[in-house]
């Protein structure tokens, strides 16, 4: 057990709505990252916060948003989905930066119908 | 932009045998860190092993050790007595300390056979 928690583990939706996908990190870290995996793009690295404040941003296109919370819990918003954007959302956490060890979620399945 | 690249997409090893996975990357900064992280059937991403790139010391954790080439920006991972548990995704990975990028290679699927 990685310590780190996210919520659902599995997310069926059509195109063209709004999900929120939810990430609690392991206690005492301060950075969650977010990534997608998908079958054609392997991981991809999405976006990274620290104590609340975006630090990096990766892939992640327009229509995602990000943020995290006083508690350090985050959530990943994806709206107006499309097919492609079915994939495998992992969470990770770290005490501070990506260069420690990153402790990863179960991740979250979405299948967009 | 870093790009990591894993050249083997598959490979195959027998049970208590010693496995060699091949990473390269390329990044013109100076600080950077590098792993390797497993992802098993079960879909967990699990930290494998950690280098500093200044450090020339190859890193190593129990049955995981790593060949660090730094000025052939070469990063392998050694699995020595491969055990059935071993089996799994194998992701090499990169991170830029000053620009907090941070990229992952195709994979490399590895089966260790009874």
């Amino acid at each position: 057990d990685s310590g780190v928690t996210q919520t659902p583990k599995h997310l069926i939706t059509a195109t063209g709505q709004r999900v929120t996908l939810r990430c609690s990190p392991r206690s005492g870290d301060l950075s969650v990252y977010w990534y997608q995996q998908s079958l054609d793009q392997g991981l991809q690295f999405l976006i990274q916060y620290y104590n609340g404040e975006e630090r990096a941003k990766g892939n992640i296109l327009e229509r995602f948003s990000a943020q995290q919370f006083p508690d350090l819990h985050s959530e990943l918003n994806l709206s107006s989905l499309e097919l492609g954007d079915s994939a495998l959302y992992f969470c990770a956490s770290s005490e501070w930066g990506t260069e420690q060890p990153q402790h990863f979620g179960d991740g979250t399945r979405l299948s967009i119908l | 932009a870093q790009t990591v690249t894993q050249s083997q997409p598959e490979m195959s090893v027998q049970e208590a045998e010693t496995v060699t996975l091949s990473c390269t990357y390329d990044t013109s900064e100076n600080n950077y860190y590098l792993f390797w992280y497993k992802q098993p059937p079960s879909r967990q991403m699990i930290l494998v092993i950690r280098q500093e790139a200044y450090k020339q010391q190859n890193a190593t954790e129990n049955r995981f050790s790593v060949n660090f080439q730094k000025a052939a920006k070469s990063f392998s991972l050694k699995i020595s007595d491969s055990q059935l548990g071993d089996t799994a995704m194998y992701f090499c990975a990169s991170h830029n300390y000053n620009n907090n990028d941070m990229r992952f290679g195709a994979g490399t699927r590895l089966t260790v056979k009874p």
